[in-house]
């Protein structure tokens, strides 16, 4: 079985500071690795995935993240927040070898960002 | 138009009634989702379907079931709804065949209060 732990329920920060929102995942088997986020009011949207290859991924508005697999890792980052980044971020995985591709997500981080 | 449409947006009903969220799509795939959030939890997922014939349950079934009427097409009913099933539904769509693959797309999401 898989689990996600995203520690950090509320992250405060201020504008153009860099940002970093922590998920650790366990798992018997290699997984994909997602994170999503949700602005209020909405449906959740991809910032980015890590299916294979280079451990370093950028996603859409310049937040990126990085495959750690020795310290079942994949925190994201992002140099230089703004107000429109307030949010809430689900960090997800999902088994390689399933194929419903269901994910199990976190319990999520909502980021803010304060003037 | 969004992709992946969600209805009622929002509903709000009493103990014992029995509820239908319906979820339509527009992106041709075959896999889809119904995921519950609730604050601190993430998503959890209650059934999710590879086609009309293939339905599958999730993590918290129980008390729930699905109609898949067609592949653009997946229901979700309470049939005698209680208070802790008051949570915000996803619908999510997803093709692990294309370039998308692992990746869900989400509707906006129908909001359940029981009273």
């Amino acid at each position: 079985a898989q689990s996600v732990t995203q520690l950090d329920s509320q992250v405060p920060v201020f504008e153009e500071a860099p940002v970093e929102l922590r998920c650790n995942y366990s798992s018997s088997v290699s997984v994909y690795l997602f994170w999503y986020v949700q602005y209020p009011n909405q449906g959740l949207q991809l910032l980015l995935k890590y299916l294979s290859g280079s451990t370093l991924v950028k996603g859409i508005n310049g937040f990126e993240a990085e495959f750690n697999k020795s310290q079942t890792s994949f925190h994201l980052r992002k140099p230089s927040v703004h107000i429109s980044d307030t949010a809430e971020y689900f960090c997800a995985v999902s088994p390689w070898m399933d194929s419903s591709y269901k994910l199990i997500f976190g319990s999520g981080t909502r980021l803010l960002v304060r003037p | 138009d969004a992709d992946v449409t969600q209805t009622p947006r929002n509903r709000i009903t009493k103990t014992g009634k029995r509820i239908m969220l319906e979820c339509s799509q527009t992106k041709g795939h075959d896999r889809m989702y119904w995921y519950r959030q609730d604050p601190g939890l993430g998503l959890r997922l209650i059934y999710y379907s590879f086609d009309v014939k293939d339905i599958n349950k999730g993590e918290i079934s129980d008390g729930y079931s699905v109609s898949r009427q067609a592949q653009a097409k997946f229901s979700l009913s309470l049939e005698s709804a209680i208070p802790n099933q008051t949570a915000l539904y996803f619908c999510a769509t997803s093709d692990p065949t294309g370039k998308d693959t692992g990746e869900l797309f989400f509707g906006e999401g129908s909001r359940l209060t029981v009273l």
